[in-house]
């Protein structure tokens, strides 16, 4: 089955710097990639996502790119801001089939002032 | 907006007793998932449902948990009997279609925190 690595699992960055998070997959059936963003006692939210046909999507601030090929997928924040400091989750399932969605261990992201 | 309704919030439950956490997905969404989650880990999926099918319950340990959805809507997610390392989040959440389809978003509810003790 599909197994999504994640890291780092903590990352401290300084306001205004990028943060930068990988994941790699191991099911190259694998073509939807998305990313949740998980602030503290609150539920995981739907923040990006990229689907296998195109490489790279980009949302404001937000980036997320994939390489087929070498089976991974980045998240990019851009200018980062204090209220991006969570819990980022990558995940990996087909748009096809029985669609099962499995998640990475997560990284903790610490936005410093 | 419409939400994946869970409850309880918090259960507090003594090891070797029965619990059960209940999940109401949003309306006309026809993939359901339990997810648990352990403080500091990404969610591991225990259950899907297409409808009111299972289509992986893989990682479900099917000697103490269950879960049904038997009219394709709502879904209950039982522990029997619970144990101490059961304590964590479980997470329930929908998405609109499983198969061929492309919106393929899954929404969370707020989760139910489980502590056995």
């Amino acid at each position: 089955g599909e197994n999504v690595e994640q890291h780092p699992s903590t990352l401290s960055v300084q306001e205004g710097d990028s943060a930068v998070i990988k994941c790699t997959y191991s099911d190259s059936a694998s073509n939807y990639f998305p990313w949740y963003k998980q602030e503290l006692g609150k539920r995981p939210q739907l923040i990006i996502d990229i689907r296998s046909n195109v490489g790279e999507k980009k949302d404001q601030r937000i980036a997320v790119t994939l390489n087929k090929t070498a089976k991974h997928f980045s998240l990019h924040i851009t200018e980062t801001q204090p209220e991006d400091s969570a819990v980022y989750f990558c995940a990996a399932s087909r748009i096809q089939g029985a669609q099962k969605l499995v998640f990475g261990q997560g990284t903790r992201l610490t936005i410093n002032p | 907006e419409a939400e994946v309704a869970q409850s309880p919030r918090y259960k507090i439950t003594e090891k070797s007793q029965a619990v059960a956490f209940w999940c109401d997905p949003i309306s006309g969404h026809a993939t359901l998932y339990w997810y648990r989650q352990i403080l500091g880990q990404g969610p591991e999926l225990l259950v899907q449902f297409q409808d009111e099918s299972v289509v992986d319950d893989s990682q479900l340990p099917k000697d103490r948990f269950s879960a049904e959805r038997l009219k394709g809507v709502d879904s209950t997610l039982k522990i029997q009997p619970a144990e101490l390392g059961d304590s964590a989040m479980y997470l329930c959440a929908s998405s609109p279609l499983g198969t061929g389809f492309m919106n393929t978003e899954a929404f969370f509810g707020q989760g139910t925190r489980l502590t056995v003790v």
